[in-house]
């Protein structure tokens, strides 16, 4: 079936560093691919999403593009703040039963930002 | 405005014990959803509902039952509460069922524990 693997955290890195969290995909058809974070004791917020290959979603300075060559969505970051500590999950839509779509998430990963 | 809404956002329980889990969101989506995250914050979705009908009953024990008196509600009632079933509980919710762009929209989750 559709799945989604993410790169093992926790992710530690300091202010202003460059960020990259990978994440590939297994799906038939053509899934939408999305970026949720988790801020601590929250739930999940959409970070950014893409619909079809080659597109890139962005939000708050962070950037994935949808690579159908190599089913991969890793998320970016040029410079990451204390702000941005939380959860990464990267999820793909999967149609069920061709009558409505599920998420299916990655494991998450961890990202801690340190001062 | 809260736009997804989960209550309780704690409970604490024990093993035998029945509960339920309200869900309401005020965005007019006419889809709904309830994930389970564990421990390792693994996420998985359980049920979903759009328009009153259950549409994703995924492999989940028969003592979970989701209810939906109306598009705007989802609720969760769980009897014989087992260990096994603390975990962090999201409902979320989306513009509707198909379409492959649709995000959803989550709760800030109920943390159940069972003692």
């Amino acid at each position: 079936g559709n799945s989604v693997t993410q790169m093992e955290g926790p992710v530690t890195l300091s202010e202003e560093a460059f960020l990259t969290i990978n994440c590939t995909y297994t799906a038939t058809g053509y899934p939408s691919l999305f970026w949720y974070v988790q801020y601590p004791g929250e739930g999940l917020q959409l970070l950014l999403k893409a619909t079809k290959a080659d597109d890139k979603g962005s939000n708050k300075g962070f950037e994935a593009t949808y690579r159908k060559e190599t089913t991969s969505f890793h998320l970016e970051k040029g410079s990451v703040q204390v702000s941005d500590s939380a959860v990464y999950f990267c999820a793909l839509s999967d149609p069920y039963g061709g009558a409505t779509n599920k998420l299916i998430f990655g494991t998450g990963t961890l990202l801690a930002v340190q001062p | 405005d809260t736009a997804v809404s989960q209550t309780p956002k704690y409970l604490v329980t024990q093993m035998g014990n029945d509960k339920s889990i309200k869900c309401e969101q005020n965005l007019g989506h006419d889809t709904m959803y309830w994930y389970k995250q564990d421990s390792k914050k693994f996420l998985k979705i359980m049920f979903s509902y759009n328009n009153k009908e259950l549409i994703i009953n995924e492999t989940v024990p028969n003592r979970f039952s989701p209810k939906s008196p109306d598009k705007a509600h989802l609720n969760l009632h769980i009897n014989s509460l087992e260990l096994g079933d603390s975990a962090v509980y999201f409902c979320a919710s989306s513009p509707r069922a198909t379409g492959v762009s649709y995000e959803q929209y989550f709760g800030p989750g109920t943390r159940l524990t069972v003692t």
